[in-house]
């Protein structure tokens, strides 16, 4: 059974950091693409950003670019997504999912969770 | 960056009805990459069709999409009382992958 637990999520000053984890099971983690997307009231779904497979190709939004960094550790199955300089409007619950193949350009066919991402003073 | 928009923004219907939902993007989509998913409260979403037309694994056939383009349906042929949700398309031929901005399914 595929497994997507999310981590890391909090309250946050803006301007501060967080690093959120994903810890995947029931799938084989390096044959596919990992991305995060972000729910928040107003604007519904946003994708925020996908890594490939092998963890070699990354791709971000515009509003997040040079800000948050995905990565992920094929050995320890593990998604990360560093978040930096955070500003009140990245206030959302971010989901971790999984692509259905190992290419970005892959529909998402398993989500976490969810966690929440608070940006506030 | 290809901008997704969803109609209606608002859908009433009673269980039993058919429900058509609408996703037009702002330039074609390469290879017909383009996802329906739907979201319930306190829930994940759920990917329902991929590629268009393919429903994903475990959604029941009365879930059916089409389309190519820029024009993509989402038809349910028979509402049942857990299809009440909001629907998003999204599309993920290209950087950024984009959904649009969904569809509440509500009960009249």
């Amino acid at each position: 059974e595929v497994q997507l637990s999310e981590s890391g999520g909090g309250l946050v000053q803006p301007g501060g950091s967080l690093r959120l984890s994903c810890a995947a099971s029931g799938f084989s983690f390096s044959n596919f693409a990992m991305s995060w997307v972000r729910q928040t009231p107003g604007k519904g779904l946003e994708w925020v950003s996908g890594v490939s497979g092998s963890g070699g190709n990354t791709y971000y939004t515009d509003s997040v670019k040079g800000r948050f960094t995905i990565s992920r550790d094929n050995s320890k199955n593990t998604l990360y997504l560093q978040m930096n300089s955070l500003r009140a409007e990245d206030t959302a619950v971010y989901y971790c999912v999984k692509g259905g193949c190992s290419s970005p350009s892959c529909s998402f066919d398993y989500w976490g969770q969810g966690n929440p991402v608070t940006v506030s003073s | 960056e290809i901008v997704l928009t969803q109609s209606p923004g608002t859908l009433s219907l009673s269980p039993g009805e058919r429900a058509t939902l609408y996703c037009r993007a702002s330039q074609s989509v390469s290879s017909s990459y383009l996802a329906w998913y739907h979201l319930k409260p306190g829930q994940a979403p759920r990917l329902l069709i991929y590629g268009a037309s393919n429903r994903a694994t475990g959604i029941p056939d009365r879930f059916s999409g089409s389309g190519s383009g820029t024009d993509f349906t989402l038809t349910i042929s028979r509402l049942e009382p857990e299809d009440f949700a909001v629907y998003y398309c999204q599309q993920y031929g290209s950087s950024p992958f984009t959904f649009g901005q969904g569809t509440r399914l509500e009960i009249k």
